[in-house]
């Protein structure tokens, strides 16, 4: 069965420092793709990436970079110089394409906080 | 103005009542999503839809209905609202081509005592 985890529940750093945010995911499909939103502390859920499951690029968005690795099958998310704007309750998602419905499986998020 | 926006953002309710939260969209989307969140939890999917003629259930349906009004428009009802359905309620939106990102409301804090 297809599952998320994001075994971090909460990760707390300091202003500046670089911090990493682990998600790994199951799936017997060979086509899928991956997802990664951002809840900061007003609620909304907000879209930063998808990738599928043939681009094994990794990807750089100014401080935010994704690291997609099929091998151990994980998409971490690591921010570069972290900020206080950068807390927020961090999810990651996964999607199969053999699925019809194409629906989204969740993991339960980490909890980042930067203190200044 | 928000792309999706969800009315009301905060409602406060009592249990046995009816409750409706309206989620409409100008993104053009042809497929919709509820889905409910509650502390140290993922979201959970309530119900979706891929058209104005087309409902599903999602993990979570029991104690929900739906209504696909528009195209823009697609409505959660709680018949009788009961405390533990107290949550943060997303409304999403999405293209109709394959595995395309989710864009979502502002989402709607419901209690219920």
């Amino acid at each position: 069965a297809q599952k998320v985890t994001q075994a971090q529940t909460e990760i707390s750093v300091v202003e500046k420092e670089d911090v990493t945010l682990d998600c790994v995911y199951e799936t017997r499909d060979t086509t899928y793709y991956l997802f990664w939103y951002k809840q900061p502390p007003s609620g909304e859920l907000v879209f930063l990436i998808r990738r599928n499951s043939f681009d094994e690029q990794n990807e750089i968005s100014g401080r935010y970079s994704w690291n997609f690795q099929k091998s151990t099958s994980s998409f971490n998310f690591t921010i570069t110089a972290s900020q206080v704007v950068d807390s927020a309750v961090y999810f990651c998602a996964l999607s199969e394409a053999e699925d019809s419905n194409y629906q989204l499986i969740w993991g339960a998020g980490t909890k980042l906080i930067i203190k200044p | 103005d928000a792309d999706v926006t969800q009315t009301p953002r905060n409602r406060i309710t009592k249990t046995g009542k009816r409750i409706m939260l309206e989620c409409s969209q100008t993104k053009g989307h042809d497929r919709m999503y509820w889905y409910r969140q509650d502390p140290g939890l993922g979201l959970r999917l309530i119900y979706y839809s891929f058209d104005v003629k087309d409902i599903n259930k999602g993990e979570i349906s029991d104690g929900y209905s739906v209504s696909r009004q528009a195209q823009a428009k697609f409505s959660l009802s709680l018949e009788s609202a009961i405390p533990n359905q107290t949550a943060l309620y997303f409304c999403a939106t999405s293209d109709y081509t394959e595995n395309q990102p989710q864009h979502f409301g502002d989402g709607t804090r419901l209690s219920i005592l």
